[in-house]
């Protein structure tokens, strides 16, 4: 398996502007997480989805930000418009439950985007 | 809510040294604990991973991992540290039954010296 897909890998874009970010899960995996990763804040859970409906957003930062999952093999991040607070790493993972309970792993983590914001 | 501490945002260690990690995490029952290594430009991949019964756990790349229930700790340990190990590491706790939803800490910053 190929991993936890996410594109772009980089991705510098001005004030104001609309950002997309893209996640593909690992085939069979019914769990997406999108975290944000910052010096100051460390790493934060945004969103996380289950089959496809999203469960819990308290994570999210505002109504800039939002999140969807069209089918069970592609999610996107969108902040509309972005500033430059917004400058993160932005990590997709997916998961299955029964994972949890077995020696597997958890959660596996894509890449990440890399996002700045001017 | 479940949190994790982690005290030490930088440790410097020789390579071939020990290396101790320490997390404490809060949570009003038995959590379930995890370690993650971040490499430069990488996403996280599990170190290892406690749910329940030996409070000593194994994981890779020569890793081990203790729980301990009276200090809330669960802290990271590797006997010979090598220079590939430079990473950074951190600790997270889920909630049984609300697994899925991990909550990090801060991370520490290991680096290696020759």
């Amino acid at each position: 398996d190929a991993g936890v897909i996410q594109s772009p890998r980089h991705e510098v874009t001005e004030m104001g502007q609309e950002v997309t970010l893209r996640c593909k899960p690992i085939s069979g995996h019914d769990y997406l997480f999108w975290y944000r990763q910052t010096m100051m804040r460390g790493l934060e859970l945004l969103i996380y989805f289950n089959n496809n409906v999203p469960i819990d957003d308290s994570g999210m930062p505002e109504d800039r930000f939002s999140a969807k999952m069209p089918n069970a093999s592609f999610s996107t991040l969108k902040i509309q418009p972005s500033e430059p607070r917004d400058s993160a790493v932005y990590f997709c993972a997916s998961s299955y439950l029964q994972a949890i309970r077995s020696s597997t792993d958890t959660q596996y983590f894509g890449p990440g985007t890399r996002l700045t914001v001017l | 809510a479940q949190s994790v501490t982690q005290p030490d945002i930088h440790i410097t260690v020789s390579e071939g040294a020990s290396l101790e990690l320490r997390c404490n995490y809060s949570y009003g029952a038995t959590p379930y604990l995890f370690w993650y290594v971040q490499s430069p430009g990488q996403g996280l991949q599990l170190l290892l991973k406690y749910f329940s019964g030996d409070t000593l756990v194994q994981g890779i790349k020569g890793f081990e991992a203790e729980f301990k229930r009276s200090q809330s700790s669960f802290n990271l340990r590797k006997p010979s540290v090598h220079w590939s190990d430079a990473a950074e590491y951190f600790c997270a706790v889920g909630a049984p039954f609300n697994d899925y939803k991990l909550s990090f800490g801060a991370g520490t910053t290991v680096t290696v010296r020759a």
